[in-house]
């Protein structure tokens, strides 16, 4: 059991918009930062949102990151048949000295 | 362009050792934190362990502690997860990352090596 809650999987038309919700507790989520990281099949993770919100450079404004106390969001937009992958969120646990991530979400685009 | 590139991966039997190396360049390694992060088939993400700019912090993941033993060589840009009593639920691809100061996870991934631990 992974200590942060993701959904399986989540599934909208393209065009449409997708939330995905990690949720954690006080001792990582709600003090500390959270990343969330796309994985296509077959690749290695990539980086979609950084300490909350934060988008790196060459990741569109489709995505979008919120946290609000203990739970965090990843938000998607305009979805197209590309951003079919596995979506993990992920923070630093205080108590736990670990990196810990959801157990991963499985984007469908019908 | 930042590139990781992991080396070191292979066959094993279980009780056995495997030490992975990861080749960083185009960035200052000496000012990062690093990590070591694995996937099991058809499973999630587990980060496994970190190590401090310096060397001088580490952080394991419980299932890990005391078999394995990450480290780092800033005059070579490298760094290493030597693993040791290894288990069949060990086999994964290992993924070489580097840390973000604010948070401690990660940009910048390599491609991986695979590990199978099996008899």
């Amino acid at each position: 059991q992974s200590v942060l809650t993701q959904p399986p999987s989540v599934s909208a038309a393209p065009g449409q918009k997708v939330t995905i919700s990690c949720s954690g507790s006080s001792s990582n989520i709600e003090n500390n930062y959270v990343s969330w990281y796309q994985q296509l099949p077959g690749t290695a993770p990539k980086l979609l949102i950084y300490d909350n919100n934060k988008r790196p450079s060459g990741i569109p404004d489709r995505f979008s990151g919120s946290k609000s106390g203990a739970s965090a969001t990843l938000g998607i937009t305009g979805l197209q048949t590309g951003d079919e992958a596995d979506y993990y969120c992920g923070t630093w646990d205080s108590s736990l000295s670990s990196v810990v991530f959801g157990g991963g979400t499985k984007l469908t685009v019908l | 362009e930042v590139q990781l590139v992991e080396s070191g991966g292979g066959l094993v039997q279980p009780g056995g050792s495997l030490r992975l190396s990861c080749a960083a360049s185009a960035f200052t390694f000496s000012s990062y934190w690093m990590s070591w992060v694995r996937q099991a088939p058809g499973k999630g993400l587990e980060w496994v362990a970190n190590i401090k700019q310096d060397g001088s912090e580490k952080y394991y993941v419980d299932s890990v502690k005391g078999r394995f033993t990450i480290s780092r060589d800033n005059a070579k840009n490298s760094l290493y997860l030597q693993m040791n009593s290894l288990r069949v639920e060990d086999t994964a691809v290992y993924y070489c990352a580097r840390d973000m100061d604010s948070s401690l996870l990660m940009d910048v991934w390599g491609k991986g090596t695979t590990v199978t631990v099996s008899s």
